[in-house]
């Protein structure tokens, strides 16, 4: 992995669906992984910031776990709303920091 | 507290015009950042600035410039706009260490015609 991607690109639930999104990232000289949730007319705003192989975070029906080694991380989102939809960014810190291109989330009522 | 304010909000140019979008915060933050925002391709960096006095390349530098005009304002130029260069423009922030998350401004949206 050369850059930090991200998938799926795009996806539709249900409300009360559980869902979850990858990120992928070099695996090389880590400092940190930041999730942001994107609003449509809003800025991004900070999920999570992780720096530690195996941290788990969590905020209400929001989780991300983190693995350096093989370089990835996994947002969960438990029990889908309509206010979740949203974009969600993962970002890998270096001295910049470089956005992947995003999982668009959508939530049906 | 303002956050992270950036001007303006819209503006459209012709092809070959310049402008410079400001940029500035209040939170004493070191690092600050531009990007740019296109469909389907996420945030992408533009330049960065780590400290004041310093300024670096991101991803995608060409057709801009910038200056760290002091600790709290961090400005973005487009010399000769084209319309490759319509997009959404955020400026963001943070402190020092990794562990600190960026604060966004509420975003530029720029058309070249």
């Amino acid at each position: 992995i050369l850059n930090v991607e991200q998938s799926p690109q795009s996806l539709h639930v249900q409300e009360g669906d559980s869902t979850n999104f990858t990120c992928s990232f070099p695996s090389s000289n880590f400092y940190a992984l930041h999730w942001y949730r994107w609003e449509t007319a809003k800025s991004p705003e900070a999920l999570f910031v992780m720096t530690l192989n195996g941290d788990e975070k969590k905020k209400g029906r929001i989780s991300a776990t983190l693995n350096t080694k093989e370089g990835y991380s996994y947002l969960y989102i438990k029990g889908s709303q309509p206010e979740d939809s949203a974009t969600y960014l993962c970002a890998r810190v270096t001295g910049k920091l470089i956005f992947g291109q995003g999982t668009t989330l959508q939530v049906k009522p | 507290n303002a956050g992270v304010t950036q001007t303006p909000k819209f503006q459209v140019l012709k092809t070959g015009q310049s402008m410079t979008l400001q940029c500035a915060q209040d939170m004493n933050h070191n690092s600050m950042y531009w990007y740019r925002q296109d469909p389907g391709m996420g945030l992408r960096l533009i330049y960065y600035s780590a400290s004041e006095g310093t300024t670096d390349k991101g991803e995608v530098p060409n057709g801009y410039n910038v200056s760290r005009l002091n600790k709290r304002e961090f400005s973005l130029r487009l010399e000769s706009a084209a319309p490759s260069q319509t997009s959404v423009y955020f400026c963001a922030s943070r402190g020092t260490g990794f562990n600190e998350k960026l604060f966004f401004g509420s975003g530029t949206q720029l058309s070249v015609l």
